[in-house]
């Protein structure tokens, strides 16, 4: 079957770094995305990896590793806002989306 | 607007009644998905649909989801006899098109459906 796992929840203090994991097991593969959701919001994109290695965008970078399925959204100099849920999820063969149950991300001061 | 819109934000239904749910997706997007996130349980697609003015193609699950798309920007997700089972966040996306491996997603905020 398809599955996705990864951290239920995590904490992290203001101005650290925290890497989320990702494992993925789909028929198929067409890519990798990291979506953030806020509580009460729509996910809003974040990245995609089809390739393996690590891809960098400011403060957020996303590393994949095919060969072994895994995946992880790592945060730099995290600020209170990034606090919210983190949903990875893997387009399969039919280039639909299989999606992880989030990781819940609680920055303290 | 630019973004994908849902209405209504918040739905109460009885148990055993019909509900529908709409989505205004982006201009121009081709594939449009619906897909229902419970908490600690993540999101499940419930259909999606291609080009306009088709029924929903997935099929899953079937029974009582279905989807209506009566303009190309437009999708109603029907749910017939809803259970307490249904609660749940009903998200809407859409996206340019299926096949392109870069198959970025934009999302409404979601209808949060409570069945009694």
């Amino acid at each position: 079957g398809q599955n996705i796992d990864q951290p239920t929840e995590m904490t992290a203090t203001e101005g650290a770094i925290v890497q989320i994991n990702c494992t993925y097991q789909t028929s198929g593969f067409n890519g990798l995305f990291w979506y953030q959701q806020h509580a009460g919001e729509a996910p809003t994109f974040l990245s995609y990896n089809v390739l393996d290695g690590l891809e960098e965008k400011g403060r957020f970078s996303s590393f994949l590793s095919r060969s072994k399925g895994y995946s992880y959204l790592l945060l730099k100099e995290l600020q209170m806002k990034d606090s919210a849920s983190y949903l990875c999820a893997a387009l399969d063969s039919n280039y639909q989306l299989i999606w992880g149950a989030g990781t819940k991300l609680i920055i303290k001061p | 607007g630019a973004g994908v819109s849902q209405s209504p934000r918040y739905k109460v239904a009885k148990r055993g009644r019909d509900v529908a749910l709409r989505c205004d997706s982006i201009s121009g997007h081709v594939t449009l998905y619906w897909y229902r996130q419970t908490l600690g349980q993540g999101s499940e697609v419930l259909t999606y649909s291609q080009s306009d003015a088709q029924r929903d193609k997935s099929g899953r699950p079937s029974g009582r989801f279905s989807a209506e798309r009566p303009e190309r920007s437009v999708s109603t997700l029907k749910i017939q006899r809803t259970e307490q089972g249904d609660s749940a966040v009903y998200l809407c996306a859409s996206s340019v098109w299926t096949g392109l491996a870069k198959n970025i997603q934009y999302f409404g905020a979601g209808t949060r459906l409570s069945v009694l």
